[in-house]
């Protein structure tokens, strides 16, 4: 069976702390893992990764895939209340396989 | 373009009620999927269809039927609504351009079952 697992589930942190958000998982036929942010509405996109190593960055955001390990960390620096949303890492096979999210809050 | 529609935004039903919650995409997409929302969940896998006349099922079919008669359209129906399926509902649709793929999300259908 297909497995995401996002950690930690929730977070809280201060204006500019800088977080980190991962993701690991087991699954057969990997084909790319996704990033997405999620406030009140339907998920949108952050980054799509498909090879090791090779950092994806969108101004404060950035995040790497470790194929050899099976885990992506989604890093935040500088936070702002505005990041403040759900964080959903989900895992293409063909089909989708989501995580259940992180839930960060950034107060000011 | 539209991009994925969805209608309608909010509904309520009764147990026992049927409906159907469509989907339509103008990007001439071959793969759509539902999936359901539910707090503490995450995102899951309801249907999913990678072409016209073609569908699967993901993680949790049971209490819904799907049908892909053209390539733009992928309605999701409820036979006989329970509370169980209180939840937000969401259309998505994607595209693979060198083996990598790139999906776009419909913005939920809210579904409410007393």
């Amino acid at each position: 069976e297909d497995k995401v697992v996002q950690s930690p589930l929730s977070l809280v942190v201060h204006e500019g702390d800088t977080v980190t958000l991962n993701c690991s998982y087991e699954v057969t036929n990997f084909r790319s893992l996704l990033w997405y942010k999620q406030e009140k509405k339907a998920p949108t996109f952050l980054f799509m990764l498909t090879s090791s190593g090779i950092e994806k960055k969108s101004g404060r955001l950035s995040s790497i895939l470790d194929k050899k390990e099976l885990f992506s960390i989604l890093n935040i620096t500088a936070t702002q209340t505005g990041d403040s949303a759900v964080y959903l890492c989900a895992v293409s096979t063909g089909a989708l396989n989501f995580g259940k999210g992180t839930s960060l809050l950034v107060t000011p | 373009n539209a991009g994925v529609t969805q209608t309608p935004k909010f509904q309520v039903l009764k147990t026992g009620q049927s409906m159907t919650l469509q989907c339509a995409q103008d990007m001439n997409h071959e793969y759509m999927s539902w999936y359901r929302q539910d707090p503490g969940m995450g995102l899951r896998l309801i249907h999913y269809s990678v072409g016209a006349g073609i569908t699967d099922q993901g993680e949790v079919p049971n209490g819904y039927n799907v049908s892909r008669s053209t390539t733009e359209d992928f309605p999701l129906r409820l036979l006989s609504a329970a509370p169980s399926q209180t939840s937000v509902y969401f259309c998505a649709s994607s595209f693979t351009l060198g083996g990598v793929e790139t999906q776009y999300f419909g913005p939920g259908t809210r579904l409410l079952v007393l």
